[in-house]
């Protein structure tokens, strides 16, 4: 069975601190692992991952693949209370299925 | 530009009643569609995907269903709504080259 599994599933940090975020998954004909920000309502785009070692880096958010451990971290470095989210991850298989885990709530304290 | 319409935004419901939320894509062609809901504390549940007219793969047995009527619509139904269908419901699609997932606005669902 596909599966995408989170950790850890909440978090609490202060201002400064930095981040590590993990999915792991198992999906058929693996094509692509996502990561999203979800505040309020839909969640937004932050990263698409499609192979392994290189690392995506958007200003303090850096994500990374690795297809053979099946797994991928989002690392937030010197966070801040705008950082404070649910971060989604997500896994699609060539059939189009897109599988998300269950989310890590981060939450930033001043 | 590429958009994506869901609606309606909120719903509330009474048990037994039945239920379509509607979602259109503009700007693209032969998108793969996507049904999910998100319960509290449960991330997204992929409930329907989509890859072409007519072509629903359902993933959790519900008395929810899902049609796909023209190839930039996708509507999520029910003849009976039980309270468990309570939760946001969000209508998303992607290209089938691989590219990144787009949200819809979100339908809040209240059953009642």
């Amino acid at each position: 069975e596909d599966k995408v599994v989170q950790s850890p599933l909440s978090l609490v940090v202060h201002e400064g601190d930095t981040v590590t975020l993990n999915c792991s998954y198992e999906v058929t004909n693996f094509r692509s692992l996502l990561w999203y920000k979800q505040e309020k309502k839909a969640p937004t785009f932050l990263f698409m991952l499609t192979s392994s070692g290189i690392e995506k880096k958007s200003g303090r958010l850096s994500s990374i693949l690795d297809k053979k451990e099946l797994f991928s971290i989002l690392n937030i470095t010197a966070t801040q209370t705008g950082d404070s989210a649910v971060y989604l991850c997500a896994v699609e298989g060539h059939t189009g299925k897109l599988i998300f885990g269950q989310g890590t709530t981060l939450q930033v304290k001043p | 530009s590429q958009t994506i319409h869901q609606w309606p935004a909120t719903l509330v419901q009474p048990v037994g009643s039945p239920l379509s939320l509607e979602c259109t894509v503009e700007g693209t062609s032969n998108p793969n569609l996507y049904w999910y809901r998100q319960a509290a504390g449960r991330g997204l549940q992929l409930l329907f995907y989509s890859v072409g007219i007519g072509q629903i793969s359902s993933e959790v047995p519900q008395n929810l269903s899902a049609s796909r009527p023209q190839d930039r619509q996708f509507i999520l139904s029910s003849k009976k709504l039980l309270l468990s269908d309570s939760g946001f419901y969000l209508c998303a699609w992607t290209l089938i080259s691989g590219n990144t997932i787009y949200f819809g606005e979100g339908s809040w669902l209240t059953v009642v």
